[in-house]
């Protein structure tokens, strides 16, 4: 059983670029968590989706972020118009129940961006 | 050795000592806690988890600890070994579907 996958792993962008994450959540998870770390800090949550539905985005930028996760595919999280404070590390979660409090939370090995 | 506050401070073990990492949580009404592991380059791992109804909870080599009375969590690990260096975080539980994740503490373990 495959854990949480994302891609891409490193992602280099320019100023004014758009940047596209992908998160595919384990088998059977069917709700997806963001969270963004920048270097020597803790994790910020941005956004707890589940199939075709936003839950939660209090944590997300009101501006130039959207997320999704579609009835079929990953959960994708988009960053338009990237600026250099973007660059951090996004990290995507996953669980297969909703409510954290079975502490089934399940984190991918994160994607990188830099953003020039 | 020890270590306290959520400023990502950096505790140094020799190996085969025992670790205690602290944190402080900020809300009284958290109700659940974690502890993450998180080596250089990954992604955070679960560790053990405590409710608020507990103020002891034991694992593989690890013991977390709730004071909720000083809002204060600790994890300790036994017999601390090379591959327990990373960052650890505690994260508390308040909403229904969020954590909040504290900076977290460097362990270095020499050997």
């Amino acid at each position: 059983n495959a854990g949480v996958m994302q891609n891409p792993r490193h992602l280099v962008r320019r100023r004014g670029q758009e940047a596209r994450l992908r998160c595919s959540p384990m088998k059977g998870h069917s709700h997806v968590y963001w969270y963004r770390q920048l270097p020597e800090e803790g994790l910020k949550f941005m956004v707890y989706l589940q199939k075709e539905n936003i839950i939660d985005e209090s944590g997300m930028p009101k501006e130039r972020f959207s997320a999704e996760f579609p009835k079929e595919g990953p959960s994708i999280l988009r960053i338009q118009q990237v600026v250099r404070g973007d660059s951090a590390a996004y990290f995507c979660a996953s669980s297969p129940t909703g409510g954290l409090n079975t502490g089934e939370l399940f984190f991918g090995e994160g994607s990188r961006l830099t953003v020039l | 050795g020890e270590s306290v506050g959520l400023h990502l401070p950096t505790l140094s073990v020799q190996e085969g000592d025992n670790s205690i990492i602290n944190c402080a949580y900020s809300n009284s009404a958290s109700d659940y806690f974690i502890w993450y592991k998180q080596e250089s380059g990954k992604g955070p791992q679960f560790i053990i988890d405590i409710r608020s109804n507990m103020d002891k909870r034991q694992g593989q080599r690890v013991t977390v600890l709730l004071n909720k009375t000083v809002k204060h969590l600790s994890l300790q690990i036994a017999a601390t070994q090379p591959g327990d260096s990373a960052v650890y975080f505690c994260a508390e539980n308040i909403d229904f579907n969020k954590f909040y994740f504290g900076s977290g503490t460097k362990l270095n373990v020499k050997p």
